[in-house]
Order: C-alpha cells, then sequence, then structure tokens
C-alpha cells in the first residue's frame, strides 16, 4: 500500500523557519512528482507546491513563491519543505501528496502534519 | 478565493441523488482533468475520482463524475448517511499550478 508520512510541524514565530519532512512507502519513490499542500483551520485545500521525479524542476503556489522551497531526496525516499520566512497565514495542516502519473494531480495523501505561526 | 467555483453546501435525504459542480475556465478543467477528494472532518483528503469520470478501487458506483466543457460535476446516488463529508474538486492549470475548488459540504 501507498503511505506517506509527514513530520516536522509545530509552533513558530512569524519570520521564523520550520522544515518539514515526508517519508513515501509502497511505491517507486523516485518515478513520481510529490506535491505539498495545505489546510488553514476550517478552510479549504491549497496547493503549495510540486517537484519533478528527479528534482530538477518544481512549482509554486503564488502566496508561498520566493519563502519556501520543495526538495527530494530519493535515496532516502523523502519529500521536504523548507518554510522560511513564516507568517501568521501560513498557519495549517500541511500534507504530502503523491502525483497521478502524467497529470499532476494528487492521487495518495499522508495524515498531515499541522503548522502554527504565531505573532 | 478558489480557482474553482463549488457551491458552499448541498443537502439530500437518505436514498436521494445530489450533484456537485465544478466550474472553472479553459486554462484549467477546459484543458485538463477534474479529479474528486472526500474528506471526513480531521482526516486527509481521499481520491474518489480521477481523470474525469475514473474510480479508484473500493469507491462505490455510487459516485460519478464527469465534464462538459469548463465544468465537472460530483454525482453521488442512493445517497447514504456515511457519505457526509466534504468533497473538493482540482484540475491543473496552464500557469503550473493544481487549483482546488473552495469544497461542498453534504449534509445527509
Amino acid at each position: 500500500d501507498v503511505q506517506l508520512l509527514e513530520s516536522g510541524g509545530g509552533l513558530a514565530r512569524r519570520g521564523e523557519s520550520l522544515t518539514l519532512s515526508c517519508s513515501g512507502s509502497g511505491f517507486i519513490f523516485g518515478n513520481y512528482w510529490l506535491n505539498w499542500i495545505r489546510q488553514a483551520p476550517g478552510k479549504g485545500l491549497e496547493w503549495v507546491a510540486n517537484i519533478k521525479q528527479d528534482g530538477s524542476d518544481m512549482y509554486y503556489g503564488d502566496s508561498v513563491r520566493g519563502r519556501f522551497a520543495i526538495s527530494r531526496d530519493n535515496a532516502k525516499k523523502l519529500l521536504y519543505l523548507q518554510m522560511d520566512s513564516l507568517r501568521v497565514d501560513d498557519t495549517a495542516t500541511y500534507f504530502c501528496a503523491r502525483t497521478d502519473d502524467g497529470t499532476y494531480l494528487p492521487d495518495h495523501w499522508g495524515q498531515g502534519t499541522r503548522v502554527t505561526v504565531s505573532s | 478565493q478558489p480557482v474553482l467555483t463549488q457551491p458552499p453546501s448541498v443537502s439530500g435525504t437518505p436514498g436521494q441523488k445530489v450533484t456537485i459542480s465544478c466550474s472553472g475556465s479553459d486554462s484549467n478543467i477546459g484543458s485538463n482533468y477534474v479529479y474528486w477528494y472526500q474528506q471526513f472532518s480531521g482526516a486527509a483528503p481521499k481520491l474518489l475520482i480521477y481523470r474525469n469520470n475514473q474510480r479508484p478501487s473500493g469507491v462505490p458506483d455510487r459516485f460519478t463524475g464527469s465534464k462538459a466543457g469548463t465544468s465537472g460535476s460530483l454525482a453521488i446516488s442512493g445517497l447514504r448517511a456515511e457519505d457526509e463529508a466534504e468533497y473538493f474538486c482540482a484540475s491543473w492549470d496552464y500557469s503550473r499550478t493544481v487549483v482546488f475548488g473552495g469544497g461542498t459540504k453534504v449534509t445527509v
């Protein structure tokens, strides 16, 4: 079974940095685009970023571009999200998700890790 | 503001059919697939429909997806109490972003 497990969430202050990780298993990690998607409390889903199989290409949502960086280590089967210059409105549950082959859209999701940014 | 437009809520009685719409544009739904996700309170989203109208294994055939032009739809027939959840649509946009709808809460 495909499994994705996020870690690294917690409490940060405005302007600080935090790094999230996502461990993948049950599939060939290096064969898939991967995503970070977030959900603020009581709100809808917001796509954050995605990264190509070999890490050579990545795209970002407007609200995080220039502050967040997505990366991956296929040998370790890990996906990362480096979050800098955190803002209060970055408070959300962050999900990692595998992309359906050839479509850029998520198929399998992790359980999420919560990030709270205080002022 | 979400790029894709969904009704905030729909409701129905057990056994009824409800339909959720997802309106986009030429740069997303009009040119790419529509996906649907089901999310129960406090849980992660789960893929319900992929590539407009395909169901992953384990998803009941009561759930049907379709696409016409720049809009997608999710129909739930034979509505059950266990279908009470939030449903999100998504598509790829040519601005190189994944776009989501705002979500529709289904009440049974």
